[in-house]
């Protein structure tokens, strides 16, 4: 069963048009993330939410914004999606409590991605 | 700065090939270490990792070690299959608490019949 979902896995929008993209998980994590992956790319991380702290990377552009309303739910919004905007977004969790625990390994679990095109 | 480098593909080889991918990583810090595998069309997954020096990841038939004298973790599979055909990604996390992880650029391999 898919732990981490996105939707939707395909959006498309026009240019300036604003953007919703969501991601729910079922595990419980504490940490969200969202990146963009561009076409034979690194993933790049957007920002992230450590609990109900936001962190926003420095070189995240304005344009992007994210809410948290709750553990499971993390929203991404484009507010005027440009055509260099186009790319995968992948929506990710970690459980990191510091404690050292089983289950604080760092590892990072994805889900299938939401691929924008903008025209 | 925390970075990985590895090698650029894309990689082709035949069915059952050996396969070596390529890892390095900056020194800072005590990081753990990760590969990811991404297939067409899908989010990046797990599919190996170590956590420190002398480890030894493995799964699904790939192994990578983490080397501190050579600040690498290079991938190999003894005997590639058609199915293993996916985008491969190195990565690292600084230890303690919240650490971002840094991803390398990715190694396209493309296995054929």
């Amino acid at each position: 069963d898919a732990m981490v979902i996105q939707n939707p896995r395909y959006q498309v929008t026009q240019f300036g048009k604003p953007v919703t993209l969501s991601c729910s998980q079922t595990l419980n994590h504490n940490v969200m993330y969202w990146y963009q992956q561009k076409s034979s790319q690194a993933p790049k991380l957007l920002f992230h939410y450590y609990d109900k702290d936001f962190n926003n990377e420095a070189d995240t552009p304005d344009n992007f914004q994210s809410r948290r309303p709750n553990t499971s739910f993390c929203f991404l919004d484009i507010r005027s999606p440009g055509l260099g905007d186009a790319a995968m977004y992948l929506c990710a969790t970690s459980s990191i409590r510091g404690t050292g625990g089983p289950r604080d390994t760092g590892e990072l679990f994805f889900g299938e991605g939401s691929r924008l095109t903008v025209l | 700065g925390n970075s990985v480098t590895q090698m650029e593909g894309p990689v082709t080889l035949s069915e059952e090939a050996f396969l070596t991918i390529n890892c390095t990583y900056t020194a800072t810090g005590y990081p753990s270490l990760f590969w990811y595998v991404q297939y067409p069309g899908e989010g990046l997954q797990l599919l190996l990792k170590a956590t420190k020096a002398d480890d030894k990841g493995s799964n699904k038939g790939f192994e990578a070690t983490y080397r501190k004298e050579t600040t690498s973790f290079h991938l190999e599979k003894g005997s590639v299959q058609v199915s293993d055909s996916a985008v491969y990604f190195c990565a690292r996390m600084n230890s303690g608490g919240y650490q971002k992880v840094t991803f390398g650029t990715g190694t396209k391999l493309q296995v054929i019949p």
